[in-house]
């Protein structure tokens, strides 16, 4: 499968604990980005990374989210401390970096806080 | 942040009926797309658009993107029932900046 894969699809965690989310991009994309939907909303715009950097993370909560883009591995989005309003589903998408605007998605991460 | 304006929020037609869409913002875009999500389905790409006044087609798809720059729409013809989705306007402003999503306009087909 050469789409965006997203790992867990269904995460489950009580107040407190960490989530850690994952996304490998599509082969051959670099440039990778994630959304946060809460139901029966559209997409929010969360962060969005290269390899090994930060270019833009205008949506990112200042406190308790971090994400990374290894050399090596997947992107990570990772929540501490969570919280009930954190339970969403987490999208990634990717794309080549050519400037069209064209994102793939991946078919989520759906996080409940209990 | 940047709002689009998507309407309307949801629509019951029936199979056969042509359907449209549209999306407003008070910015100008330089691309605009229009994604469908089914349920528990992360958005799927249907149509991009680069240029004002480009209309661009896709099967039973036919979206333009407006003269303005401020606007697109999106019309399905002869709908049938897998059409049923939630479908999200995006645009993109100048500059390699991230897409901004509509609140998304849910359709259900009647058969």
């Amino acid at each position: 499968n050469a789409g965006v894969m997203q790992n867990p699809r269904h995460l489950v965690r009580r107040r407190g604990q960490e989530a850690r989310l994952r996304c490998s991009p599509m082969k051959g994309h670099s440039h990778v980005y994630w959304y946060r939907q809460l139901p029966e909303e559209g997409l929010k715009f969360m962060v969005y990374l290269q390899k090994e950097n930060i270019i833009d993370e205008s949506g990112m909560p200042k406190e308790r989210f971090s994400a990374e883009f290894p050399k090596e591995g997947p992107s990570i989005l990772r929540i501490q401390q969570v919280v009930r309003g954190d339970s969403a589903a987490y999208f990634c998408a990717s794309s080549s970096g050519q400037n069209t605007g064209e994102l793939f998605f991946g078919e989520g991460s759906r996080l409940t806080v209990l | 942040g940047q709002q689009l304006n998507q309407s309307p929020q949801s629509m019951f037609i029936q199979e056969g009926e042509d359907v449209s869409m549209n999306c407003t913002s008070s910015s100008i875009f330089n691309t605009w797309l229009w994604y469908k999500q089914e349920p528990g389905e992360g958005p799927v790409l249907l149509i991009a658009l680069y240029k004002a006044g480009e209309l661009t087609s896709n099967g039973r798809l036919t979206a333009q993107f407006g003269i303005t720059r401020k606007d697109s729409f999106l019309n399905i013809s002869a709908s049938i029932p897998s059409d049923v989705g939630i479908y999200f306007c995006a645009g993109q402003l100048p500059g390699n900046t991230p897409l901004v999503f509509g609140k998304g306009t849910r359709l259900s087909v009647i058969a």
